[in-house]
């Protein structure tokens, strides 16, 4: 069946480094892909997507690129904050069920 | 943007009991919201899809008479934790959207401790 693999974490990095958290995922057909933020205490916030191959999700310095040849969506950040401290999460969605992966806490230092 | 709300945010309840959780969209309508559990320091995993007007469809594994879903209305449904025990001490998170290709919005979720 489908589904996600992300990094474990966690993943303590020191103010204004920068950030990869690997996903990759398996799954029949084209899903679209997402990454989401929680943070402690809090539901998820959707961070960014991307709907096919090739896409660029993108927002608050965050970036992911929709692999479709080596089925991944690494999460990047040139430059972390403290305020980015959460537990972040790689999700693939078919047609309405979410998968996602087993999430990645993030720690910044500052 | 869709926002959705999720009450209560924390709960503790005794073995035995029921607890209801709500799930809210506040600002669209909802034919379809869905049931998450997530275990400490572990991933969401669906329990359930709540159609409104119609019964849920439940995840492989789930009891569906100890995890009751309503959909009553657009805006509203309900996962009622019946006969609460240890076990299902978890935090428990809805989420809503209006479909196609945009992701669904997720509500705050809701803490459940069963003593």
């Amino acid at each position: 069946g489908d589904s996600v693999t992300q990094m474990e974490g966690p993943v303590t990095l020191s103010e204004e480094a920068f950030l990869t958290i690997n996903c990759t995922y398996t799954a029949t057909g084209y899903p679209s892909l997402f990454w989401y933020v929680q943070y402690p205490g809090e539901g998820l916030q959707l961070l960014l997507k991307a709907t096919k191959a090739d896409d660029k999700g993108s927002n608050k310095g965050f970036e992911a690129t929709y692999r479709k040849e080596t089925t991944s969506f690494h999460l990047e950040k040139g430059s972390v904050q403290v305020s980015d401290s959460a537990v972040y999460f790689c999700a693939s969605r078919g047609t309405y069920k979410y998968i996602f992966g087993t999430g990645t806490r993030l720690k910044v230092l500052a | 943007g869709a926002v959705v709300s999720q009450h209560p945010s924390w709960v503790i309840c005794k073995s035995g009991t029921s607890v209801k959780i709500e799930c809210r969209s506040l600002d669209f309508q909802a034919t379809t919201m869905f049931w998450y559990r997530q275990f400490p320091k572990q991933s969401l995993m669906l329990m359930a899809t709540s159609n409104e007007g119609s019964k849920a469809t439940y995840e492989q594994g789930v009891e569906k008479d100890k995890f009751l879903i309503n959909h009553a209305s657009l805006t509203l449904s309900t996962l009622t934790v019946t006969s609460a025990h240890p076990e299902d001490s978890s935090f428990y998170i809805c989420s809503a959207g209006v479909g196609g290709y945009q992701g669904y919005t997720f509500g705050s979720g809701t803490r459940l401790t069963v003593v």
